[in-house]
Parts: C-alpha cells; sequence; structure tokens
C-alpha cells in the first residue's frame, strides 16, 4: 500500500481566508482524488487531480472555489479558497484504485 | 443511478459478540468495485477490503469476513468476537469506472 501523508494535519482559519492543503505519496501513481468529509458526515468526492491536465470536479465543486495542482506523479494540493464556516471538515486525498487515504486535514473556519 | 445505503446508523454491542454490518448498493453496471474502510475517532480511514464484482466469494481475514451477493446487492461485513478497538464509524463504498460513491457510515460501539 502507499504511503500518504498530508500538511497541514489540522488548521484554524479566518473566514475569507484561503488555505492550501498538501498531500505527498510515497510513489508514483496516476489517480489522486480529493473528498471532503463535513461533521458527522460521509464522505464526498470534490475532484480527481490529473498529472498533466485540469482537475475534474464533481458536481458542487468549482475550480475557483477548490483549486488544485498535480505537478508530477507524487504530489497534490487542493486550496479552499475565500473560506466561509461551512468548509469546516476533513479534507483527504487519496490515490489509486484501491484509494488508500491520507491522514486528513481538519480544518476550521472562524 | 449510483448510490449505497448503509441502513444501521449506529450499532451497541458487548466485547466478544459477533456484529454484522450491513451494506446495499445500486448501480446498473456490470463492472464495479466494493470496498469497506474504517474510520477510528482519530480521523484516518483505514481501507480494510476492496471487491470486484466478478469475485462473489466471501473473504475471511482473520476476525473480519465479507459476505458478497450480488442477487441481493449487498455487501455486508461481519466482525467475529468483537473487541473495544474495533470501536469506529464503517463505510462501505462503491467505486464505478473511478466515481466513488460512499455510504453514509455505520458507528460501532464496543463495550467492555
Amino acid at each position: 500500500s502507499a504511503v500518504i501523508s498530508q500538511k497541514p494535519s489540522r488548521d484554524i482559519c479566518q473566514r475569507g481566508t484561503s488555505l492550501t492543503i498538501q498531500c505527498q505519496v510515497d510513489s508514483q501513481v496516476t489517480m489522486m482524488f480529493w473528498y471532503r468529509q463535513q461533521p458527522g458526515q460521509s464522505l464526498t468526492l470534490i475532484a480527481t487531480a490529473n498529472q498533466g491536465s485540469e482537475a475534474t470536479y464533481e458536481s458542487g465543486f468549482v475550480i475557483d472555489k477548490f483549486p488544485i495542482s498535480r505537478p508530477n506523479l507524487t504530489f497534490s494540493t487542493l486550496t479552499v479558497s475565500n473560506m466561509s464556516p461551512e468548509d469546516s471538515s476533513i479534507y483527504l486525498c487519496s490515490v489509486g484504485t484501491e484509494q488508500f487515504f491520507g491522514p486528513g486535514t481538519r480544518l476550521t473556519v472562524l | 443511478a449510483q448510490k449505497v445505503t448503509q441502513a444501521q446508523t449506529e450499532i451497541s454491542v458487548v466485547e466478544k459478540e459477533d456484529v454484522t454490518l450491513d451494506c446495499v448498493y445500486e448501480t446498473r453496471d456490470t463492472t464495479y468495485y466494493l470496498f469497506w474502510y474504517k474510520q477510528p475517532p482519530s480521523g484516518e480511514l483505514v481501507f480494510l477490503i476492496r471487491r470486484n464484482s466478478f469475485d462473489e466469494q466471501n473473504e475471511i481475514s482473520g476476525r473480519y469476513s465479507w459476505n458478497f451477493q450480488k442477487s441481493t446487492s449487498s455487501f455486508n461485513f461481519t466482525i467475529t468476537a468483537s473487541q473495544v478497538v474495533d470501536s469506529a464509524v464503517y463505510f462501505c463504498a462503491l467505486d464505478n469506472f473511478n466515481k466513488f460513491y460512499f455510504g453514509s457510515g455505520t458507528k460501532l460501539n464496543v463495550k467492555p
């Protein structure tokens, strides 16, 4: 299984600011995914991060709010832009067809 | 439409009891994958199993076993002789051509 790390592990941010979350994998992977888990809820796929091309966003998520970068096969970032309290969630990246997950980033927006 | 239903919101058992977590899925495709994950209170998602739609054999891994029945579109998860460390939220998920659908999760409380 892949070893996945995320930074930061948690953060408390002010309304209107942006936060960039990093996902690093210890091996090259084709597929990387970003999910959101709102408090007490299940996981919702935000987008698929494609290396060398634009991310593919799911319904309800837009690039202006959640820009994603995928500069190589081991790294991706998700930015949560112009945050509001409703963005308070755990953000997780996952990789591969087996969908191994990183430890998550707990975001609280005040 | 694809959908995963975990009807049991929360289950409480006493240690050493067996417990089955139900998962029912919907898809029109013949090729798909089913998953189970464990999310302990610490928050990380732990991969438990991935099963493709063409493999209906039941699987056993230690105290864990999975029963896949295409006829009823179910992929149930049984923990034998539960332990306190099994307390977590368990998610069932469907992978349909890299589109992932998670169930709402079942919170399992194992009491000593």
